[in-house]
């Protein structure tokens, strides 16, 4: 069955350092993977997605994710954190015609 | 772009009523989604909806729960007699199928008291 880990509930950085964002999946066939941001009170953004193809994928905002089928990973990152990326991150795998979440990681930003 | 909308943003209801929560997916989006977040939980999925009619739900979709897309623009979730543990954010999600991603509505905010 699908699913996804995301390792580490709550992640803090200094402004203009790295993010790196944690997503392991399970899957028995090739698996369709995506990151979404909640910024508080509002709905999920997507913020990319991986089907097939390049493994490197670029969203938006400056995040990137990358697909690595030997480690069964997809882990999400940005070179230099801005205050305004502060949010929750969800990645999440399809499975059939829906979504399985992660249960999210909260990204704080400090000045 | 176009936007998945969701009506009203904060619904308070006491315990044992009905609660109707409204959504307008994107237009030409053929599937459909109810998804709910309790507080500090992660998101998790309800039920989807295709063809006019529920071709997949979880564990939580019982019997108290219902969808319809009553006019062909509107996709409605009914909660039909409501409990405390029914409080959560409830979101809409609609998608054009295949490999493209769900588009998410700003979620209803549900409090049974």
């Amino acid at each position: 069955a699908q699913s996804v880990t995301q390792l580490g509930s709550h992640v803090s950085v200094s402004e203009g350092a790295l993010v790196l964002l944690r997503c392991n999946y399970s899957s028995s066939v090739p698996p369709y993977l995506f990151w979404y941001v909640q910024y508080p009170n509002q709905g999920l953004q997507l913020l990319l997605k991986y089907t097939t193809g390049a493994t490197l994928v670029k969203g938006i905002n400056g995040f990137e994710a990358e697909f690595k089928k030997s480690e069964t990973s997809f882990h999400l990152t940005k070179p230099s954190a801005h205050m305004s990326d502060a949010a929750e991150y969800f990645c999440a795998v399809r499975l059939t015609d829906k979504l399985i979440f992660g249960t999210g990681t909260r990204l704080q930003v400090f000045p | 772009e176009p936007e998945v909308t969701q009506t009203p943003s904060h619904q308070v209801t006491q315990m044992g009523q009905e609660v109707i929560l409204r959504c307008v997916p994107i237009s030409n989006h053929l599937y459909f989604y109810w998804y709910r977040q309790i507080l500090g939980q992660k998101v998790e999925f309800l039920v989807s909806f295709y063809n006019n009619e529920i071709s997949e739900k979880s564990e939580i979709f019982d019997d108290q729960f219902s969808v319809e897309r009553p006019d062909g623009s509107n996709f409605t979730l009914k909660i039909r007699s409501t409990k405390l543990e029914d409080s959560a954010m409830y979101f809409c999600a609609s998608g054009a199928g295949g490999r493209s991603p769900l588009h998410f509505g700003n979620g209803t905010r549900l409090t049974v008291t």
